[in-house]
């Protein structure tokens, strides 16, 4: 089954400190990978995707994420994390083969001390 | 810059009634869904709809759950009889094409009394 993992719960980092959050996939097709970001009782707001080509993307508010098909990955990455950034990340998955829908991972909460 | 709304943003019914929650795309995408997020826990596919049917549903999609898109602007996703557990937050996402970028709604919060 299609499944995406976010292995962690929960991250803190201070404020100007490097920040990457891990997302695995499991599909056997070629997916297509977003990260969203969700503040408390807000909306879901879109970082970045990949569809194809260059596999390092950047995406807004400074964040970037690379592909590694061999690791089945896609980590998100800031080199220096702002107070805002605290919210709650997504890491989605949709295959075409399997229909439209994104499958979503369980999210890691940022949470970033000054 | 265009987006996808959500009415109301909040609902509060008792259990076993019907509510609807409605939805605004993006008034040139053409592939419209549902998730909901259940406090705490993830964002779960509900159901994608495309040319005026459901393209795919999930399994908490049963049959107390319908999708319709009335007229030309609106989006809905009616629960007819509802229960404590469809308590979540739903939000609505259009796409433009086929795996295409998905633009999510803020979401309506559904608490079931």
């Amino acid at each position: 089954a299609q499944s995406v993992t976010q292995p962690d719960i929960h991250i803190t980092v201070s404020e100007g400190a490097s920040l990457e959050l891990r997302c695995n996939y499991s599909y056997g097709a070629t997916p297509y990978l977003f990260w969203y970001v969700q503040s408390p009782g807000q909306g879901l707001q879109l970082l970045l995707k990949y569809f194809s080509g260059d596999t390092l993307v950047q995406g807004i508010k400074g964040f970037e994420a690379e592909f590694k098909r061999s690791q089945s990955s896609f980590n998100l990455r800031k080199p220096s994390v702002h107070w805002s950034d605290a919210a709650e990340y997504f890491c989605a998955v949709g295959v075409k083969e399997y229909g439209n829908k994104l499958v979503f991972g369980a999210g890691t909460i940022l949470r970033v001390k000054s | 810059e265009p987006e996808v709304t959500q009415t109301p943003s909040h609902q509060v019914t008792q259990m076993g009634q019907e509510v609807i929650l409605r939805c605004v795309p993006i008034s040139n995408h053409l592939y419209f869904y549902w998730y909901r997020q259940i406090l705490g826990q993830k964002v779960e596919f509900l159901v994608s709809f495309y040319n005026n049917e459901i393209s795919e549903k999930s399994e908490i999609f049963d049959d107390q759950f319908s999708v319709e898109r009335p007229d030309g602007s609106n989006f809905t996703l009616k629960i007819r009889s509802t229960k404590l557990e469809d308590s979540a937050m739903y939000f609505c996402a259009s796409t433009e094409g086929e795996n295409t970028e998905a633009f999510f709604g803020q979401g309506t919060r559904l608490t079931v009394v």
